[in-house]
């Protein structure tokens, strides 16, 4: 059926570092793979997409990476900023509907 | 272009008062959906819409109820409130690009709380 794993929960890094989130699904009709990110008080807004026929899709810091066959996809944050510190989720999209995975505290220590 | 906007922003309801949430887009999306989210729980989707007219059952479907009459609305019910339903609920809707993507544009979302 349709879930998603998000891996992990909660990931502290220091200014500067890469910061690596991981989500797994069941199904394998999805084609499309998106992340949000949540800052704080705030509605979840879309950062970075990725469909099926790509293995990877960068955007300034951000990028994701799809392994369709392992059915996992990540996001990767590189020289990461105070700013990025939010709850980021992944999403499995699938048959009209979205289910978000359990999201991932990243706290970006100045 | 006001986007999706929900009302109200803030209620706070007894145990068994009903209420009602509502969704609006002036963006012409088809589709739309209502999530509700938990400290530690991500967003949850409640009830989704594919289209005017068509509802159907999300993840955690029980003790709601939902209607989608007009394109641009999308309501959500709660016909006898719970304790266990005190959350942030977020309405979000949809459309899908030319190369398949379905981004999702959220309201701001209503805190409600149950006494």
């Amino acid at each position: 059926g349709e879930n998603v794993e998000q891996h992990p929960s909660t990931l502290s890094v220091q200014e500067g570092d890469s910061a690596v989130i991981k989500c797994t699904y069941s199904d394998s009709a999805s084609n499309y793979f998106p992340w949000y990110k949540q800052e704080l008080g705030k509605r979840p807004q879309l950062i970075i997409d990725i469909r099926s026929n790509v293995g990877e899709k960068k955007d300034q810091r951000i990028a994701v990476t799809l392994n369709k066959t392992a059915k996992h996809f990540s996001l990767h944050i590189t020289e990461t900023q105070p700013e990025d510190s939010a709850v980021y989720f992944c999403v499995f999209v699938g048959r009209g509907k979205l289910i978000f995975g359990q999201g991932t505290e990243l706290s970006v220590k100045p | 272009n006001a986007g999706v906007t929900q009302t109200p922003k803030f209620r706070v309801l007894k145990t068994g008062q009903s209420m009602t949430l509502l969704c609006a887009q002036d963006m012409n999306h088809e589709y739309m959906y209502w999530y509700r989210q938990d400290p530690g729980m991500g967003l949850r989707l409640i009830h989704y819409s594919v289209g005017e007219g068509t509802t159907a059952k999300g993840e955690v479907p029980d003790g709601y109820n939902v209607s989608r009459l007009k394109k641009q609305n999308f309501l959500l019910g709660l016909e006898s409130a719970a304790p266990s339903q005190t959350s942030v609920y977020f309405c979000a809707s949809s459309y899908f690009t030319d190369s398949g993507a379905n981004v999702l544009t959220f309201g701001a979302g209503s805190r409600l709380t149950v006494l």
